[in-house]
């Protein structure tokens, strides 16, 4: 069945640790995001990518990176600079414009 | 600046009572229009979406939407609630064009549905 993988789900980070979360996709999607979500504040873009090798940040890409080295991966580190990195995150991905997004089932981060 | 608002954050309802989750948007023009649904802990599922035409659509569990462009609007309703449809919903728009978000989804910050006996 073609969809997004999210792993781990569950992923706890000490401080000052970069920990990576991965996404991978089997849909032949170009476009791919990453969200954030907390409580009361729907999703929020954190990077995005359209094409192999090029990604853009998004509205909170502070403390994050990510790469695209492959059309179906799209991993995202969370650095030590991300100060409240606790949050369930999302990845997604489209087609191309004008079509839904498809999501993985989540990852959340927690810093104990 | 574009917008999504989805003005109840919260909204009880009786199983077997009628819902409508509201949305409303705000962009320069008719964007594509897309309802999800979460339960907790998991991704997003689409439920249905509007791009053009008939402004009436119909989704999936039974749900449908309503485009009102006069009212900048995409209201979400089903006739008869079940108890399985307890979960979040988010509104989503896509832009036309937009070079600044990779023609990312925007949503509005979700309702949050509990479905009473």
């Amino acid at each position: 069945d073609g969809g997004i993988t999210q792993s781990p789900k569950y992923l706890f980070r000490k401080e000052g640790q970069n920990v990576t979360l991965s996404c991978e996709q089997n849909l032949n999607h170009d476009a791919m995001y990453w969200y954030r979500q907390d409580p009361g504040q729907g999703l929020r873009l954190i990077y995005y990518s359209q094409i192999v090798n090029d990604f853009q940040k998004g509205d909170i890409a502070e403390g994050y990176s990510v790469s695209r080295e492959k059309k179906e991966s799209f991993p995202l580190t969370v650095t030590s600079a991300q100060k409240n990195p606790t949050a369930f995150y999302l990845c997604a991905s489209r087609i191309g414009t004008g079509t839904e997004a498809f999501f993985g089932q989540g990852t959340r981060l927690t810093v104990v | 600046a574009q917008s999504v608002t989805q003005p109840d954050i919260h909204i009880t309802v009786s199983e077997g009572a009628s819902l409508e989750l509201r949305c409303n948007y705000s962009y320069g023009a008719t964007p594509y229009l897309f309802w999800y649904v979460q339960s907790p802990g998991q991704g997003l599922q689409l439920l249905l979406k509007y791009f053009s035409g008939d402004t009436l659509v119909q989704g999936i569990k039974g749900f449908e939407a309503e485009f009102k462009r006069s009212q900048s609007s995409f209201n979400l309703r089903k006739p008869s609630v079940h108890w399985s449809d307890a979960a979040e919903y988010f509104c989503a728009v896509g832009p036309l064009r937009d070079s600044k978000s990779g023609y990312a989804l925007n949503f509005g910050k979700g309702t949050s549905l509990l479905v009473t006996p």
